[in-house]
């Protein structure tokens, strides 16, 4: 089975900390997602890596940066947490599109999600 | 943003009665992906259908997908206590863009 695993379920953290969300899988993907959850604005990519040191914004990469220097950690960081990056913080990793012609499937896992209140 | 849009944002239905609920995107897409998610968890993947397909089914669920309409819907056929959750499109556009964008979901409610 397929595991992503986050750090955390639950964190509280104070206004202006620097703030580290792990994400860590275990099936060699390729693709590693961070989105935040809000309720009715759905998930939001932050941001998203298709390998080992490389990264793309997503649509909200604002006050967040991340780091991937092992192929099965994608770590987020709020470099100065702020209240309304309170949410759902939700992993996820992938097979790399261009396989999916090789018959693998490229749907995304999930890892349990850390709720986040910064106070 | 190609983000996806579902309709309706909430559904109530009585339980074995059939639930539809429908996703529109913005741009060209490869794959699109129907996912659940129960309160407060993870996503979970439930099915991805291509963008040269048009229909597919696995167990109770099917999918269509109308790239002329950029439109896909997911059907629920006999509707159970335990398909309540918030169900999730997203979208894809295969090696030019690896990223995986969502929609703000459908909350479906089964009613016993």
């Amino acid at each position: 089975d397929v595991k992503v695993t986050q750090s955390s379920r639950y964190l509280v953290k104070r206004t202006g900390e620097k703030v580290f969300l792990e994400c860590v899988q275990d099936m060699d993907h390729e693709n590693m997602f961070w989105y935040r959850q809000d309720p009715g604005l759905g998930l939001r990519l932050i941001y998203f890596s298709y390998d080992v040191k490389m990264k793309e914004k997503g649509d909200i990469p604002e006050g967040y940066s991340v780091s991937r220097e092992k192929k099965e950690r994608f770590s987020l960081i709020l470099e100065s947490a702020s209240t309304n990056q309170t949410s759902m913080y939700l992993c996820a990793s992938s097979f790399a599109a261009l396989l999916l012609s090789s018959g693998v499937n490229t749907e995304a896992f999930f890892g349990q999600g850390t709720r986040l209140t910064v106070v | 943003s190609q983000q996806g849009e579902e309709d309706p944002q909430a559904l109530s239905i009585q339980e074995g009665e059939n639930a539809t609920m429908n996703c529109s995107y913005k741009t060209s897409i490869n794959n699109l992906q129907w996912y659940r998610q129960n309160s407060g968890r993870g996503l979970v993947h439930l099915i991805l259908i291509r963008s040269n397909e048009r229909e597919k089914h696995s167990g109770r669920l099917r999918v269509t997908l109308d790239t002329s309409k950029k439109s896909s819907s997911l059907l629920i056929t006999a509707s159970r206590a335990a398909d309540t959750a918030s169900y999730f499109c997203a979208t894809d556009r295969g090696s030019r863009d690896d990223k995986i964008i969502f929609g703000k979901g459908t909350r479906l409610h089964i009613l016993p």
